[in-house]
C-alpha cells in the first residue's frame, strides 16, 4: 500500500483567510482524490486530481473555493479559500491502488475556522 | 442524497463475541464494496472489500457478506477484540463525475469492544 503524508496535520484559521493543504505519496500514482469529513458526517469527495489536467469537482464543490494543484505524480495541494466556520472539517487525500480496487488515505488535516 | 447508509451510529460488543456492522446502499451501479476502519486522528484504513459478483469474502477474523437483491452488506468480526474499537465506514465504488470510479461513504458506525 502507498504511504501518504499530509501537511499540516491541523490548523486553526481566521475567517476570510485561505489554507493550502499538501499531500505527498511515496510512489507515483495517476489519480489522487480530496475528501472532506465534516463533524458527524461521512467522507465526501471534493474532487479528483489527475496529473497534467484540470481537477474534476463533484457536485457542490467549485474550483474558486477549492483550487487544486497536481504538479507531478507524487504530490497535490488543496486550498480552502476565503474560509468560514462551515469549512471546519477534516480534509483527506487518497490515492487509488494499482488494481483500482481500493483507495489509501492520508492521515487527514483537521481544520478549525474561527 | 446519501447513497450508502449505516443506520447504526454505534455498537457495543463483549470481547470474544461477534460484531456485526450493517450497511445499505441504493445505487445498483456500484460494483465494489469496501470497509474501512478509522481511529481518532488518523485517516481511514482499508480493511476488506468484496466485488459485486461475490456474496462473501473472508480475511482472518473479518468476513464481508453481500446481498445484492437487498442492496445490503455486512461486516462480521469474530472474535471481537478491544483493539477493534474504532469507527467503521462502509464504502461503495461507482462511477463519478470524473468518469473514474469514486468511493461513496456511509456515515460510520462506532464499534466499542468491551474487555
Amino acid at each position: 500500500s502507498a504511504v501518504i503524508s499530509q501537511k499540516p496535520s491541523r490548523d486553526i484559521c481566521q475567517r476570510g483567510t485561505s489554507l493550502t493543504i499538501q499531500c505527498q505519496v511515496d510512489s507515483q500514482v495517476t489519480m489522487m482524490f480530496w475528501y472532506r469529513q465534516q463533524p458527524g458526517q461521512s467522507l465526501t469527495l471534493i474532487a479528483t486530481a489527475n496529473q497534467g489536467s484540470e481537477a474534476t469537482y463533484e457536485s457542490g464543490f467549485v474550483i474558486d473555493k477549492f483550487p487544486i494543484s497536481r504538479p507531478n505524480l507524487t504530490f497535490s495541494t488543496l486550498t480552502v479559500s476565503n474560509m468560514s466556520p462551515e469549512d471546519s472539517s477534516i480534509y483527506l487525500c487518497s490515492v487509488e491502488d494499482r488494481r483500482r480496487e481500493t483507495q489509501y488515505f492520508g492521515p487527514g488535516t483537521r481544520l478549525l475556522v474561527l | 442524497d446519501q447513497q450508502v447508509k449505516q443506520n447504526s451510529p454505534s455498537l457495543s460488543v463483549q470481547e470474544g463475541r461477534i460484531s456485526i456492522l450493517n450497511c445499505d446502499y441504493t445505487n445498483s451501479m456500484f460494483d465494489y464494496f469496501l470497509w474501512y476502519k478509522k481511529y481518532p486522528a488518523e485517516g481511514p484504513t482499508f480493511l476488506i472489500s468484496i466485488s459485486s459478483i461475490k456474496d462473501k469474502n473472508e480475511d482472518g477474523r473479518f468476513t464481508v457478506f453481500l446481498n445484492k437483491s437487498a442492496k445490503h452488506l455486512s461486516l462480521h468480526i469474530v472474535p471481537s477484540q478491544p483493539g477493534d474499537s474504532a469507527v467503521y465506514f462502509c464504502a461503495a465504488s461507482g462511477p463519478g463525475v470524473s468518469g473514474a470510479n469514486n468511493l461513496f461513504f456511509g456515515t460510520g458506525t462506532r464499534l466499542t469492544v468491551i474487555p
